[in-house]
C-alpha cells in the first residue's frame, strides 16, 4: 500500500515552542487526518480535511490541506508536555469509497518541560 | 462507555503455529477495520467489514492471513502457519457509520489497543 512521507521524523522542542510538521504524498488525496498515538495506545483523531486549502483549527492544533491535494501541514502552538506522541497523518486517495486510508510514517514529539 | 478491546494484547508463537486474534468493537459501530503496525510506521490496512459482509480484503499481504465477522459485532483475525515476519502490531478500528460514503465525509475510526504479536 501507499506510504506518505511525514518530516521531521522526531522533534524535540521547548514547552512553550510551536511546532510543525507536514505530510507528502506523490498522488493526490480527497481526505486528509491527523492522528496522535500515545505509547500503548491506538491513534486518536486530532483534525479532518476535506478541501484543497481548508484550514481547520482544534484548540492548539492547526491543520492545512495542501492546494496541490498533495500534502498537509499540521501545527501545535505554545506546546506543552502532554503533547509528547506520535503524530500520524492518513490521507484518502480520490479512487478509495472503502473509507481506508494511507498512513504516513510518523512524527515523533518531545516536548521538554 | 467501552472503547474498542482486542484480546490478547500480547501473543508469543512459535514459528508455524495459527495464532486468532479477536477484536470487540464499540456497542452498535457497523463498520470494523483491521490494521497493522510495524514498529516505527503508521497502521497499513488489511481488511474491513461493514456489519458481517468483508468488504476489501486488498491489504491482507497472502492468504495466510483472513478474517472474519460473523454476527456483524466481534471480529477475528486468524493467521496461519506463522512466520516471523508476521510480527508486529495487529489494530483493530470501528466507526458507527457504514463505509463507502462519500468522498467529502469521513467516519471516524476508533482503535483498539492492539495485539502486539511476536514470532519466534
Amino acid at each position: 500500500g501507499q506510504q506518505l512521507n511525514q518530516s521531521p521524523q522526531s522533534m524535540f522542542i521547548q514547552e512553550g515552542e510551536d511546532v510543525s510538521m507536514n505530510c507528502t504524498s506523490s498522488s493526490i488525496f480527497n481526505t486528509w487526518l491527523w492522528y496522535k498515538q500515545d505509547p500503548g495506545e491506538g491513534p486518536v483523531l486530532l483534525i479532518a480535511l476535506y478541501k484543497a486549502g481548508e484550514l481547520t483549527s482544534n484548540g492548539r492544533l492547526t491543520a492545512q490541506f495542501g492546494i496541490t491535494r498533495k500534502d498537509s501541514f499540521l501545527n501545535i502552538s505554545a506546546s506543552i508536555p502532554s503533547d509528547v506522541g506520535i503524530y500520524f497523518c492518513a490521507g484518502q486517495p480520490p479512487t478509495n469509497t472503502g473509507n481506508q486510508f494511507y498512513f504516513g510514517t510518523g512524527t515523533s514529539l518531545t516536548v521538554i518541560p | 462507555g467501552a472503547g474498542v478491546s482486542q484480546s490478547p494484547r500480547y501473543k508469543v508463537t512459535k514459528r508455524g503455529q495459527d495464532v486468532a486474534l479477536r477484536c470487540d468493537p464499540i456497542s452498535g459501530h457497523v463498520s470494523l477495520y483491521w490494521y497493522r503496525q510495524a514498529l516505527g510506521q503508521g497502521p497499513e490496512f488489511l481488511t474491513y467489514f461493514n456489519y458481517e459482509a468483508q468488504q476489501d480484503k486488498s491489504g491482507l499481504p497472502n492468504d495466510r492471513f483472513s478474517a472474519e465477522r460473523p454476527e456483524g459485532s466481534i471480529s477475528t483475525l486468524t493467521i496461519q502457519r506463522t512466520e516471523q515476519r508476521d510480527s508486529a502490531m495487529y489494530r483493530c478500528a470501528s466507526s458507527s457509520l457504514l463505509a463507502g460514503g462519500p468522498p467529502s465525509s469521513y467516519n471516524e475510526q476508533f482503535f483498539g489497543p492492539g495485539t502486539r504479536l511476536t514470532v519466534l
